[in-house]
């Protein structure tokens, strides 16, 4: 592994279906995000991790929730996917919680039907 | 509310040179930062801007106006290559990035 890497690459959903996208990054980061880009929109932030045992709720939070249980994993579940839940998610790390230069996974598209 | 605005599309010639303007409105600053997108793929890191003034990193270059929230990213001697989105994103006062939508870049022969 080389950098912070996602699975899976992409999925096709039944509404009501549960669903995790793994992220791991072995740059032993502190801080680790996810993201969703949608057409015309800018990337919206999910959830975010400050450090390892710390979660915390970013702009688009519903229908998604997170754990960090060691400073490498941040997986991301939806509990009962929905058609507006497709998207691409991304997962980026930083080494820290207050810079702007992260490192994003190649990306997860989800398809919701 | 926090906005950021920057242009949906642009068009160049190889060889020449191009500039991808953004606005903000935040609630703090804490810094301006680009990334480059290429279709598909994941967004990459190009600069970053804290002070007013030009920042240069070879081809690329970033300036800054926080009296008018402002900012540029310069694309000099286009390359095919430089064909992609190109994101503006701002740290508010929360330390959270604020992004836009982003600047589609097309680059023709």
């Amino acid at each position: 592994i080389a950098g912070i890497t996602q699975a899976p690459t992409s999925q096709i959903l039944a509404a009501g279906r549960r669903m995790t996208l793994r992220c791991t990054q072995d740059m032993r980061h502190n801080a680790m995000y996810w993201y969703r880009q949608d057409l015309g929109l800018g990337l919206r932030l999910i959830h975010y991790s400050n450090t390892a045992g710390t979660t915390g709720k970013g702009e688009v939070p519903d229908g998604y929730s997170v754990s960090r249980a060691n400073t490498d994993d941040f997986p991301l579940t939806l509990a009962s996917a929905v058609p507006s839940q497709t998207s691409v998610y991304f997962c980026a790390s930083s080494d820290r919680a207050d810079t702007g230069e992260l490192f994003f996974g190649e990306g997860s598209r989800l398809t919701v039907l | 509310g926090q906005n950021i605005d920057q242009p949906t599309e642009m068009t160049a010639t190889e060889g020449a040179i191009v500039q991808i303007n953004c606005t903000y409105q935040t609630s703090g600053f804490n810094g301006l930062f680009w990334y480059q997108q290429h279709a598909g793929e994941a967004p990459t890191f190009l600069s970053y801007n804290v002070l007013d003034g030009l920042e240069e990193k070879g081809r690329f270059s970033s300036f800054l106006s926080r009296s008018k929230g402002y900012s540029y990213l310069l694309l000099k001697e286009l390359q095919m290559k430089d064909s992609a989105s190109y994101l503006c994103a701002v740290m508010d006062s929360n330390y959270q990035l604020i992004w836009g939508a982003g600047t589609k870049l097309i680059i023709k022969p």
